[in-house]
């Protein structure tokens, strides 16, 4: 079992407000990834980061924000949520393995629903 | 264009059937293939992840194949059990980068029926 932690799991919010995703990980690990997943669709990169004070911008366009202040902590924010941004959130992070691949652990994922 | 296919789209089964999921996919230059397998409303996780050299790897009751002459894996399940109902997706990884990017396939949803 990964220790990495997505809080909240759940969240229902209005458009206009702006929300925070938390993401934490105990491993330590440099590399962290948000990803966004619709119901039967392929997970999309949105943002990722090396390490601390590192972030950049992943495949997919992405109203979201992301900071990494602390290794073990990688929060997304939406500054005024609309309903096109109700989707799953997984948040994942990596490390260096043997033979050159690194594994990534998935948090549990938060589901955001927007009226 | 999705570069990671997977079929079937969706299985049902019998507990204590076999089956066998496949993917196919056009990522070059490949550095690798994992299969992930994630529960309704959880996290993908990990089952076994192959480089160019391996040609097979076993995890438990899951065994995943490569052949990256034709760009085609495969992930077998034996003796299925009711807890393996789950999507179980396809993610291959390229060299091309420094991160190592990943591209996901869609997933095939297996539910296992008793």
């Amino acid at each position: 079992e990964a220790d990495i932690y997505q809080t909240p799991r759940y969240l229902v919010i209005g458009t206009g407000k702006k929300i925070t995703l938390e993401c934490s990980q105990t491993m330590g690990h440099d590399k962290m990834y948000w990803y966004q997943q619709d119901p039967g669709m392929e997970l999309h990169l949105i943002h990722y980061s090396y390490g601390v004070n590192s972030t950049e911008k992943g495949d997919l366009s992405s109203e979201s924000t992301v900071s990494r202040i602390r290794t073990e902590h990688f929060p997304l924010t939406l500054e005024s949520a609309r309903p096109s941004h109700t989707s799953q959130y997984l948040c994942a992070s990596s490390a260096p393995q043997r033979g050159g691949t690194d594994t990534q652990y998935f948090g549990p994922g938060t589901r955001l629903t927007v009226l | 264009k999705n570069q990671v296919e997977q079929s079937p789209q969706s299985l049902i089964i019998l507990e204590g059937k076999n089956c066998t999921l496949q993917c196919n996919y056009t990522v070059s230059p490949f550095s690798n293939l994992r299969w992930y397998k994630q529960d309704t409303g959880r996290g993908p996780v990990s089952l076994t992840i192959m480089t160019f050299s391996e040609n097979t790897k076993s995890n438990g009751r899951y065994t995943a194949t490569l052949d990256a002459d034709t760009k085609q894996s495969s992930l077998h399940i034996t003796a299925s059990q009711l807890s393996d109902s789950a999507s179980y997706i396809c993610v291959v990884a390229d060299r091309g980068s420094t991160l190592g990017r990943l591209y996901f396939g869609r997933g095939t949803q297996l539910t296992v029926w008793p």
